[in-house]
């Protein structure tokens, strides 16, 4: 069965300060990968998506993932943080190939210090 | 406005007394999901369906029963709701499952307190 790890559970970041967090699955074939923000208070929003292709994926409000297909990663990235990116994140992967259900990470609470 | 409608958004309720939280979008999408949020544990899947009258489980679907008579309409039942069902419920859908358009929409969510 497929799953996602994200072992950061809660990372604190001043403004300015540039961003990572991890993300890993594990499954066999052919997936597509995603990552979700949860804003305070509100439901998920796509942040972006990775389909095929350019494994350098750029989503909305200046960030990026890089998929990784030997590591089975997909980590994000956002060079620059700002207090507006306090939030959960959440990786997730569907597989393209049997139940094809989207399996979510545990989420990562990010807190932006101003 | 192409959305996912979820209602209530907001319940409290006592051990045993069924409830149906409905989830309702507008965008013509085939599949649809019910996922339960919980501190710590991300979203979990509790049922999937890919098109109208083919339901399925996911990850934690005791305590739950979905129907799909309607491609626009996925209510999630609660037949004798259970404290350990106190969470936070999401409605999501996608235009379908494979190829490119399989990214999943949310509704805002519906918070259920079972006492």
């Amino acid at each position: 069965a497929q799953s996602v790890s994200q072992h950061n559970h809660h990372v604190i970041l001043s403004e300015a300060a540039s961003l990572e967090l991890g993300c890993n699955y594990s499954y066999g074939g052919t997936v597509n990968l995603f990552w979700y923000v949860q804003y305070p208070g509100q439901h998920l929003q796509l942040l972006l998506k990775y389909f095929s292709g350019d494994p350098l994926v750029k989503g909305i409000k200046g960030f990026e993932a890089e998929f990784i297909k030997s590591k089975f990663s997909f980590n994000l990235r956002k060079p620059s943080v700002q207090w507006s990116d306090t939030a959960e994140y959440f990786c997730a992967v569907i597989s393209n190939f049997g139940n094809e259900k989207l399996t979510f990470g545990t989420g990562t609470r990010l807190t932006i210090i101003p | 406005e192409a959305q996912v409608t979820q209602n209530p958004r907001y319940l409290i309720t006592v051990t045993g007394k069924k409830l149906t939280v409905t989830c309702s979008q507008n965008m013509n999408h085939e599949y649809m999901s019910w996922y339960r949020q919980d501190p710590g544990l991300g979203l979990r899947q509790i049922y999937y369906s890919m098109n109208v009258e083919v339901t399925d489980k996911g990850d934690v679907p005791e305590g739950y029963k979905v129907s799909r008579k309607e491609k626009r309409n996925f209510p999630l039942i609660l037949e004798s709701p259970s404290p350990n069902q106190t969470s936070l419920y999401f409605c999501a859908s996608s235009l379908r499952t494979s190829g490119t358009y399989n990214e999943q929409f949310f509704g805002p969510g519906t918070r259920l307190t079972v006492l």
